[in-house]
């Protein structure tokens, strides 16, 4: 099994510019969660889908977040327009929905914000 | 709202000597508490976890105990190597799909 699959791994952008970040989450996992991770704020969890669709997106900081899952294989978050406050590391993450509540984390895609 | 509190922030132990990590949870209804492990660079991964029917478990060098009572669980890692040395998270999970995490303790292992 390839694990969750994020990227870019790295993503260096101007303020102000379209982030777009990926993600593949286990195959047969139908639970995926966006976290972004910072040194004050800690593990924080943005939003998260059941079967593709968005169930809890109190997280998401602001209207400039959005996320979407077209298909239960792939999973966007974009950021629109980008600030230097959004620079962090964003984590992915996977689970079988109510099979058990284990979450299998992606790598990261580490976002600089100039 | 839920909140798990984890102590302590840092932790530096001898080669050899054992490892404690401590965390306690808000909600009583909480049932499932994993520990994840965070190398550097890397994402959180899974490392033991527990259901709130067990009160302890092993695996290898790690365990786990679950106070129900008094709302609190701990990790320890025995004969501990400089391969530990990383960032531990907990975590709790409070019965929906949504897990809670601690702020994190990072643990260095001396040789």
């Amino acid at each position: 099994d390839a694990g969750v699959i994020q990227s870019p791994r790295h993503e260096v952008t101007e303020m102000g510019q379209e982030v777009t970040l990926r993600c593949k989450p286990i195959s047969g996992h139908n639970s995926l969660f966006w976290y972004r991770q910072t040194m004050m704020r800690g593990l924080e969890l943005l939003i998260y889908f059941n079967n593709n669709v968005p169930i809890d997106d109190s997280g998401m900081p602001e209207d400039r977040f959005s996320a979407k899952m077209p298909n239960a294989s792939f999973s966007t978050l974009k950021i629109q327009p980008s600030e230097p406050r959004d620079s962090a590391v964003y984590f992915c993450a996977s689970s079988v929905l109510r099979g058990s509540e284990t979450q299998y984390f992606g790598p990261g895609t580490r976002l600089l914000v100039l | 709202g839920e909140n798990v509190e984890q102590h302590p922030s840092t932790l530096s132990v001898q080669e050899g000597d054992s490892a404690v990590i401590k965390c306690t949870y808000s909600d009583s209804a909480s049932n499932y508490f994993p520990w994840y492990k965070q190398e550097l660079g890397k994402g959180p991964q899974l490392i033991i976890d527990i259901r709130s029917n067990v009160g302890e478990k092993k695996d290898q060098r790690i365990a786990v105990t679950l106070n129900k009572t008094a709302k609190h669980f701990s990790l320890h890692i025995t004969e501990t190597q400089p391969e530990d040395s990383a960032v531990y998270f907990c975590a709790a999970h409070f019965g929906n799909e949504k897990l809670t995490f601690g702020t994190g303790t990072r643990l260095t292992i001396i040789p």
